[in-house]
């Protein structure tokens, strides 16, 4: 079936430095991509979104890029901090359905 | 400013068991959700509700039933608790805009053990 999955299971990086998350996606039909970030025990947080008729976005040091022709999200962190360290979430949704598909999570960890 | 409530935290309960998760918001969104979180995996759709009365089923309903009791509160009920239900329940709740973009705003998660 349809599913959003992600390339790298762990990801190490060094403070200060940038940090990319890669997703691959299959549903071309999905209307947005979202990223979420979710700390030791605790809920999921939405970080940002991209609507598939857009390439990049930009937020506060996070970048969303969208590549359809390939199906590959990747969520761009600058300057990477020690409160960066959690999981990270890809997911999709098609307007309407109201059924959010989460992929399976890459862990950030930031090294001081 | 609460979001998204759950209640409990924590539960054990024994097989065969049945308990009721609840879940409360106060941001007057619409849409709720139930997700299930299983070690190295992603969130899992339970049941999900578009609108206070409606209910349908997600990717794994087998097991749970739920209520949208009114616009504010959506649970989640185990009739007969099994071990492959043991996880971390999340509730979620969106707006109107929330509902077509995919944001959602989530509790802090029900860490369910089923002996």
């Amino acid at each position: 079936g349809e599913s959003v999955g992600l390339h790298l299971p762990t990801l190490s990086v060094q403070e200060g430095d940038n940090s990319i998350i890669n997703c691959a996606y299959s549903n071309s039909a999905s209307d947005y991509f979202i990223w979420y970030k979710q700390e030791s025990g605790k809920g999921p947080q939405f970080i940002i979104d991209i609507r598939s008729n857009m390439d990049k976005r930009q937020g506060q040091r996070v970048t969303v890029l969208l590549n359809k022709t390939v199906k590959h999200l990747s969520l761009q962190i600058a300057a990477t901090q020690p409160g960066d360290s959690a999981v990270y979430f890809c997911a999709e949704n098609i307007r309407g359905y109201q059924k959010v598909t989460f992929g399976t999570g890459t862990k950030l960890q930031v090294i001081p | 400013n609460a979001g998204v409530t759950q209640t409990p935290k924590f539960q054990v309960l024994k097989t065969g068991q049945s308990m009721t998760l609840q879940c409360a918001q106060d941001m007057n969104h619409n849409s709720m959700y139930w997700y299930r979180q299983d070690p190295g995996m992603g969130l899992r759709l339970i049941y999900y509700s578009a609108s206070e009365g409606t209910t349908d089923k997600g990717e794994v309903p087998n097991g749970y039933n739920v209520s949208r009791l009114n616009k504010r509160e959506f649970s989640l009920r185990l009739e007969s608790a099994a071990p492959s239900q043991t996880s971390v329940y999340f509730c979620a709740s969106s707006g109107a805009s929330g509902g077509a973009t995919g944001e959602l705003f989530f509790g802090e998660g029900s860490r369910l053990t089923v002996l």
